[in-house]
Formats: C-alpha cells, structure tokens, sequence
C-alpha cells in the first residue's frame, strides 16, 4: 500500500518556467514533510521541508504548498532552471516513527 | 566535515557470491537505513537500525543482511539469495526523533556480472 502518492512521474519543463509536483498522503499521523532532490549518481539531499501548522514555506525559487484538509502537498518551482533537472522525492513522517515514507519519485527536465 | 560515506561506488558480483557494501557515518546519528533505488520505484526500505546491536527488516529485506556493531557503521551484505540484486545503494541516517532530515550518502552501484 502506498502511502505517499506522488505526480506526475516525469516533468519537462521550459526555461524560466514552473515546475509543480504534488503528493497526497493517508495518514493523517503524518507531521513532518520534507522534499529531497537528487541528482544522476547521487544521494538525494533535502531540499526544504515543512511541518502541518503552516500552509506555505518559501526558499528561495522553491516553494511548498501544503493542504493539511485535502491532504496533500506540493513542490513548486520558480523560474525553472536546466540546473534544477533531477529527481525529486516527496517523504512524509510522524514524530515518534523513524521511517519516513517516500513518494516514487518526479524526473524533472528542464530545458535551456 | 560531517556526513556518511560509502564505499565502493561501483561492485560487481558473481552469481552465487555475496558481497557487502559498507556505510560509515560519523554525524553522531542514532539511526541508520538501507534503501535500493530501481527506476521508477522510488527509495525502497531494506533495513533499518535504531541503535547500536539491534536492527528491523523493512519492506524488502529477503536476500539482504546487515549488522550494527558501532554507531558509525551499518554494513550491508547482498546474499547469493537475492536472484535480483543489480540496484543503486543507499545508505542514510537520521537522529532519533523520527521527524527529523535523512541524510543520505553518495550510493553503491552493483552490477551482476
């Protein structure tokens, strides 16, 4: 069963563009909710995360949006660059647990 | 300079041998995970290690063993059981609290020969 539905499973993506993936998640356990990026032949890092009590969290380009009702939550991307071409994983976790659960991941192509 | 390494980057098994990949971390970090990485499958939970001297199957653990002797290290043994081992490896590490940042290393990339 999987917990954390991520969409679309590729994305491409124009130059100064925006890029938006989204995930939904079922458990309403779940409080903590990070994004990881990774690059070809890479671990995936954190890229930005955050937690129910706030609907937005903004760094830099990149953007959270999180719906705690619709239960969902998604990466937005601003001004798309060809440096931003990765993959991206949406994860979820609760306090207490230490595995988060991973969405299957978003191959973003960003073309110059 | 924090972080996790793992060695080698690449490996390469002969049917019917087992090899054993090796993750070192020196962020002071209780917990530590292995995941595979097959294309369009996501990260896949194959153990996870709380503390020092105990460790938890997770979702795909057939064919893979591991041990937790030290904090710092979390190897990880790819069986002559596991038929489909050909995957990217890995390893990450995260404090205690379960809300907190995995931290991820470089990864293992093993090839059957």
């Amino acid at each position: 069963q999987q917990q954390v539905k991520q969409s679309p499973q590729s994305l491409i993506v124009q130059k100064g563009g925006i890029s938006i993936i989204n995930c939904a998640y079922e458990n309403t356990a779940f409080d903590y909710f990070p994004w990881y990026q990774q690059f070809p032949g890479k671990g995936p890092a954190l890229l930005i995360a955050i937690r129910p009590d706030v609907s937005e969290k903004k760094e830099g380009r990149f953007t959270i949006s999180f719906n705690k009702s619709a239960k969902q939550f998604s990466l937005h991307i601003m001004d798309s660059q060809p440096g931003d071409s990765a993959t991206y994983f949406c994860a979820a976790s609760k306090g207490g647990s230490y595995i988060p659960t991973f969405g299957r991941g978003t191959s973003l192509i960003v073309h110059p | 300079d924090g972080g996790i390494t793992q060695s080698p980057k690449y490996l390469f098994r002969k049917e019917g041998q087992n090899v054993t990949l090796s993750c070192e971390q020196n962020l002071n970090h209780d917990a530590m995970y292995w995941y595979r990485q097959d294309p369009g499958q996501g990260l896949r939970l194959i153990y996870y290690s709380q503390i020092v001297n105990d460790f938890q199957k997770g979702d795909i653990a057939e064919g893979y063993s591991v041990s937790r002797e030290k904090k710092e290290s979390f190897p990880l043994t790819v069986t002559s059981a596991q038929k489909n081992p050909t995957a990217f490896y890995l390893c990450a590490s995260s404090t205690q609290t379960g809300q907190e940042t995995q931290y991820f290393g470089p990864g293992t990339r093993l090839l059957v020969l």
